[in-house]
């Protein structure tokens, strides 16, 4: 089954530092992708960014990067630059190809609060 | 830029009535997911569709839940009798299709059942 576990509940940071999220995952797949949502208050989940167990290079989107550490399981969310509009819930996910369905596994996620 | 769109946003309800949500996906995208989110977890898929197919639903309380996409396109949720534990977030998402494709999510309906 697979499985993602994010350890950290709550994170607080400065604004403009940078802040890590942290992620593992649990996979028997051989190709699988990884996945980190936003969720602010208003409920909706917003798309940050996506790695491909098989790209070689860490993905990265603006301010948001993954880094991914295969071996260890990880995909941590590094957020650099940490802007007041980045409080908000943080979710990791995980797809595979089990079963045929192309579903989330979500973490339990992360709750930021970006200080001013 | 394209959404997903839901409605309602709020929906208050007491137990045993009968619920329903709505959903349209992003134009063109052929893949729809109902998640539900309870309050502090990440959301989990109760049902998704390829088209009008049921794609999985596995996790889909058959018992008192439906879901249909007619024609492929936009979906209902219902809940019939709604109980306490229904009290969720119901997230709808959308990918262009099935495969390797980044999932879409429209901004919930928050249900509350007393």
């Amino acid at each position: 089954a697979q499985k993602i576990t994010q350890t950290q509940p709550g994170m607080f940071v400065q604004e403009k530092e940078a802040v890590t999220l942290d992620c593992t995952y649990d996979t028997s797949d051989p190709s699988y992708g990884l996945f980190w949502y936003k969720q602010p208050s208003s409920g909706e989940m917003i798309f940050l960014i996506y790695q491909g167990s098989y790209d070689q290079q860490n993905a990265t989107e603006g301010r948001y990067s993954l880094n991914f550490q295969k071996a260890r399981k990880s995909a941590n969310l590094v957020i650099s630059a940490s802007q007041l509009g980045d409080s908000a819930m943080y979710f990791c996910a995980m797809r595979g190809t089990q079963g045929g369905s192309e579903k989330l596994v979500f973490g339990k996620g992360t709750k930021l609060t970006v200080n001013p | 830029e394209a959404e997903v769109a839901q409605s309602p946003r709020y929906k208050i309800t007491e137990k045993s009535q009968a619920v329903a949500f709505w959903c349209d996906p992003i134009s063109g995208h052929a893949t729809l997911y109902w998640y539900r989110q309870i309050l502090g977890q990440g959301p989990e898929l109760l049902v998704q569709f390829q088209d009008e197919s049921v794609v999985d639903d596995s996790q889909l309380p058959k018992d008192r839940f439906s879901a249909e996409r007619l024609k492929g396109v936009d979906s209902t949720l219902k809940i019939q009798p709604a109980e306490l534990g229904d009290s969720a977030m119901y997230l709808c998402a959308s990918s262009l299709r099935w495969g390797w494709e980044t999932q879409y999510f429209g901004p919930g309906t928050r249900l509350l059942v007393l």
